[in-house]
């Protein structure tokens, strides 16, 4: 069974400054992909980043981008530039490339914190 | 692309009665997806269908819970003889192998619909 963790419960950094989440996952597939979502207070889970196992470049939107290292079972987020707006958890989320069940598995979740 | 939608946002109950929830996808996605969210955690998956399918289903889905897509578009979820540990958000995503714009089966969320049993 997969598994992800996030170890980070919660973290608060300067606007402006740049902030690391860490994900770490388990799986014995070699096909599948990894996604960050944001929750915003009270609001919808959005899409920020996805990442396809197989690919060895790591992805990048605008000022969010991924540290994937395959090996290690690690994908950590990059947020630079933050603003206030980024203030939401943010979730990992892993998913199988194979079968009849693209279901998502969820980190516990980082609660960020933009400051002022 | 109007996105998914869900209805009700908030629903209240009392314990023992039935609820019922409304899922609406993306229009060109044949996939769809159930999770329930607790305060505070991550979702947990709960049904998937395939078209008018349900191919997989969690054991969270115990034998009050039960899901349809009867013409493999819109989706309800209903909640038999409710308990006080249903209070969730339960969240409706929808994604396709097809889609261009965020990947092939990147799944899209709904806003919830929110649950309180008292």
């Amino acid at each position: 069974a997969q598994t992800v963790t996030q170890s980070q419960p919660e973290m608060s950094v300067q606007e402006a400054e740049t902030v690391t989440l860490s994900c770490t996952y388990d799986t014995s597939e070699n096909n599948y992909y990894l996604f960050w979502y944001k929750q915003p207070p009270s609001r919808q889970m959005i899409l920020v980043i996805r990442q396809e196992a197989y690919k060895q470049q790591n992805a990048t939107e605008n000022r969010f981008s991924v540290n994937f290292q395959k090996a290690a079972k690690s994908f950590s987020l990059k947020i630079s530039d933050s603003q206030l707006g980024d203030t939401a958890m943010y979730f990992c989320a892993f998913m199988k490339h194979a079968g009849s069940n693209y279901q998502l598995i969820w980190g516990a979740g980082t609660k960020l914190i933009i400051k002022p | 692309d109007t996105g998914v939608s869900q209805n009700p946002r908030h629903k209240i109950t009392k314990r023992g009665q039935n609820v019922t929830f409304r899922c609406d996808p993306i229009s060109e996605h044949n996939r769809l997806y159930w999770y329930r969210q607790t305060l505070g955690q991550g979702p947990e998956f709960l049904t998937y269908f395939q078209n008018e399918a349900q191919l997989e289903k969690s054991r969270l889905l115990s034998d009050r819970f039960s899901a349809e897509r009867p013409k493999g578009s819109f989706s309800t979820l209903e909640i038999q003889r409710t308990e006080q540990g249903d209070s969730a958000m339960y969240l409706c995503a929808s994604s396709s192998p097809y889609s261009r714009q965020g990947g092939s089966d990147t799944q899209y969320f709904g806003p919830g619909t929110r649950l309180t049993v008292l």
